[in-house]
């Protein structure tokens, strides 16, 4: 099993709010990405990161933004929520070296009222 | 066109059935590829990899032909439990999306 963790599994929060979603591995893993899901939707890449220091944005634009300052921890954070970022938000990671596969979190579910 | 393209479906097909999807990428630069499955609200969940001389899990083969720049899932003997969505990903060299592209899914349903 795969230990990847995010945290909260679930948030609500009114509007304008600034939230911090929570991403750790323990693989030392140095590939790490955010993805965005919409129930029934596919995924959308928002950030990624090939290690401390190095973020990029995804191909979804979002108004989120992410740091890397430790190899095991990839946190998202929204500085003022809005409804329509309500959505799953997904981290994952990998080694990121031939035919090494990626691995999920459990995801946040953020409803933004 | 997307990089990587799949049947969306439904497929709805009986218990006990086999089905298969496939799964077409255009950038030649890709290296690996893997199945992935994901349930409803759930997160994806590493199905299987796929190898270039095919492997098998169980009910479950993939394939992987190069020269059409495709690759296979076939499920055997289909049982309720293989309802979901079955996405096909694939990591390439260069280019943007961390490298790592997702199909949209194809959606199997299995009915008793």
């Amino acid at each position: 099993e795969a230990d990847i963790y995010q945290t909260p599994r679930y948030l609500v929060i009114g509007t304008g709010k600034k939230i911090t979603l929570e991403c750790s591995q323990t693989m030392g893993h140095d590939k790490m990405y955010w993805y965005q899901q919409d129930p029934g939707m596919e995924l959308h890449l928002i950030h990624y990161s090939y290690g401390v220091n190095s973020t990029e944005k995804g191909d979804l634009s979002s108004e989120s933004t992410v740091s890397r300052i430790r190899t095991e921890h990839f946190p998202l954070t929204l500085e003022s929520a809005r409804p329509s970022h309500t959505s799953q938000y997904l981290c994952a990671s990998t080694l990121g070296q031939g035919g090494s596969p990626l691995h999920f979190g459990n995801g946040t579910r953020l409803t933004v009222t | 066109r997307k990089e990587v393209e799949q049947d969306p479906g439904p497929f709805n097909v009986p218990e006990g059935a086999t089905v298969a999807f496939n799964c077409t990428y255009s950038n030649s630069a890709s290296q690996s590829f893997f199945w992935y499955r994901q349930d409803c609200r759930k997160e994806p969940k590493l199905l299987m990899s796929v190898y270039s001389s095919g492997n098998e899990d169980g009910r479950f083969t993939a394939q992987l032909n190069r020269a059409s720049q495709y690759i296979s899932l076939l499920i055997r003997d289909s049982k309720l439990s293989d309802s979901a969505t079955y996405l096909c990903v694939v990591i390439r060299t260069g280019g943007s999306q961390g490298n790592l592209i997702f199909g949209k899914g194809t959606k199997l349903s299995v009915k008793p």
